[in-house]
C-alpha cells in the first residue's frame, strides 16, 4: 500500500523557467509533508516542509502548495536552476503511538537543463 | 556542528551471515531513524530509538534489530542476510522530527552475494 506516490519518475526543465514536481497522498493522518533532495552518493537533504493545516509555505525560491481535499501536494522550483538537478523525494509524518512515522514516496528525478 | 555520519560506506556480504552497520548522530538530536531504500525506491522505514528505546518500527521482520547508546550513536544488525537486503541502509537523526524534518547520513551501500 503506497501511502504517498510521485507518478513522474522524472522531470526536466529549462535553466530560468519552473519545475513543478507532484505528490499525491491516501492517508489523511499525516501531519506534515516535507520535501528532500537527493544528489548520487549523499543522503537526502531536507528542503522544505509544510503543515497539514496549511496551504503554502515558501522558503527562497522553492514553494510547496497543499490541497488538502486532492490530497496532492507540489513543489515549485523558480527560477530552476543546474545545481538543482537530483531526484526530489516527498514525504509524510505522521505521529504513530508516540514516534514521528516519515513515509516517503519513490523520488522524481529533476534534471535542469543550461 | 557535525552532520550524521555512517560506516561502513560499502560492504558486501554472504547469503546467511549477519551485518552491524554504524551511525554517528547529529550533535543535540536523540532521535534516530534507520531507513532501507532498495534500487529505484523511496526509503522504507525500519525502526527508531529515541533516548534508547525502541519507540517505533516499520514493516521488517524481527532479524532487523538496533540499538541506541547513551552519546545517541546507533547501530542496525540484520542476521542471516537474504539476498533481498541489497539495499543502500540509510540512518536519519532528529531533535523531533515534525516541520523540521530529519539529517540523514550518506548511507551504508549492502550488496549480498
Amino acid at each position: 500500500d503506497q501511502q504517498v506516490k510521485q507518478n513522474s519518475p522524472s522531470l526536466s526543465v529549462q535553466e530560468g523557467r519552473i519545475s513543478i514536481l507532484n505528490c499525491d497522498y491516501t492517508n489523511s493522518m499525516f501531519d506534515y509533508f516535507l520535501w528532500y533532495k537527493k544528489y548520487p552518493a549523499e543522503g537526502p537533504t531536507f528542503l522544505i516542509s509544510i503543515s497539514s493545516i496549511k496551504d503554502k509555505n515558501e522558503d527562497g525560491r522553492f514553494t510547496v502548495f497543499l490541497n488538502k481535499s486532492a490530497k496532492h501536494l507540489s513543489l515549485h522550483i523558480v527560477p530552476s536552476q543546474p545545481g538543482d538537478s537530483a531526484v526530489y523525494f516527498c514525504a509524510a509524518d505522521q505521529n504513530s503511538g508516540g514516534y514521528q512515522k516519515v513515509t516517503f514516496g519513490t523520488g522524481t528525478k529533476l534534471q535542469v537543463i543550461p | 556542528e557535525t552532520g550524521v555520519t555512517q560506516s561502513p560506506t560499502h560492504l558486501i556480504k554472504t547469503r546467511g551471515q549477519q551485518v552491524t552497520l554504524r551511525c554517528s548522530s547529529q550533535s543535540g538530536h536523540n532521535t534516530v531513524s534507520w531507513y532501507q531504500q532498495a534500487l529505484g525506491q523511496g526509503p522504507q522505514f525500519i525502526f527508531q530509538y529515541y533516548r534508547e528505546e525502541e519507540n517505533g518500527r516499520g514493516n521488517f521482520p524481527p532479524r532487523f534489530s538496533g540499538l541506541q547508546f547513551p552519546n545517541y550513536s546507533s547501530e542496525l544488525n540484520v542476521n542471516a542476510l537474504e539476498l533481498d537486503d541489497s539495499a543502500l541502509y540509510l540512518c536519519a537523526s532528529s531533535s523531533g522530527g515534525g516541520n523540521y524534518g530529519y539529517t540523514f547520513g550518506s548511507g551504508t551501500r549492502l550488496t549480498v552475494v
